[in-house]
């Protein structure tokens, strides 16, 4: 199957600092990019996307950068919290007739308090 | 309120034994839905697009005839994890998304144990 089945890295914050988590992805084809926010024992949320044609995205909280010329895709938290604590994925969309996502190797956040 | 249900959330079974997951669109139709599967500390990796009323397209390396998925309605697929065994243990996740939606909604998962 597609993926990157790579054990999870992580990345620890305190309460209150900004986070960032990268990814690469791997189809140039892709024109479309989300980041997904996954709690323990539950299904992917929607955090925020972005279409190749931009190369940032300002949410709530969060930003997602994208370097098309490296593929290579951030998301930035500000303020980071402890709710914020989860495993967060990128994922590219491919159009084959109809939108296959697909995932990113993820990144394990920690927020301390 | 959750747009796509996956029903059960937690299933132990017998190994040799078969465990149905299925997945619903609740208040919209899917012609396509997907199905992946998780392992602890890993990403999700696609097992294979379900397409209703025509076969499913499975990735790479997935075995269609142990991993068979029927998606029967425009609602509904489901996906029947045949003579399970402790390696077929892990997270199974579906989704669907819109039509005309380039975002798919994730169901809750599936947490399978084979003992």
């Amino acid at each position: 199957g597609e993926s990157v089945g790579l054990h999870l890295p992580t990345l620890s914050v305190q309460e209150g600092d900004n986070s960032i988590i990268n990814c690469a992805y791997s189809n140039s084809a892709s024109d479309y990019f989300i980041w997904y926010k996954q709690e323990s024992g539950k299904g992917p949320q929607f955090i925020i996307d972005i279409r190749s044609n931009m190369d940032k995205r300002q949410g709530q909280r969060v930003t997602v950068l994208l370097n098309k010329t490296v593929k290579h895709l951030s998301l930035q938290i500000a303020a980071t919290q402890p709710g914020d604590s989860a495993v967060y994925f990128c994922a590219e969309i491919l159009n084959t007739g109809g939108f296959k996502t697909i995932f990113g190797a993820g990144t394990r956040l920690f927020v301390k308090a | 309120g959750a747009v796509v249900s996956q029903h059960p959330s937690r299933v132990i079974c017998k190994s040799g034994t078969s465990v149905k997951i299925e997945c619903r669109s609740l208040d919209f139709q899917a012609t396509t839905m997907f199905w992946y599967r998780q392992f602890p500390k890993q990403s999700l990796m696609l097992m294979a697009t379900s397409n209703e009323g025509s076969k499913a397209t499975y990735e790479q390396g997935v075995e269609k005839d142990k991993f068979l998925i029927n998606h029967a309605s425009l609602t509904l697929s489901t996906l029947t994890v045949t003579s399970a065994h402790p390696e077929d243990s892990s997270f199974y996740i579906c989704s669907a998304p819109r039509a005309g939606n380039t975002e798919a909604f994730f169901g809750q998962g599936t947490r399978l144990t084979v003992v």
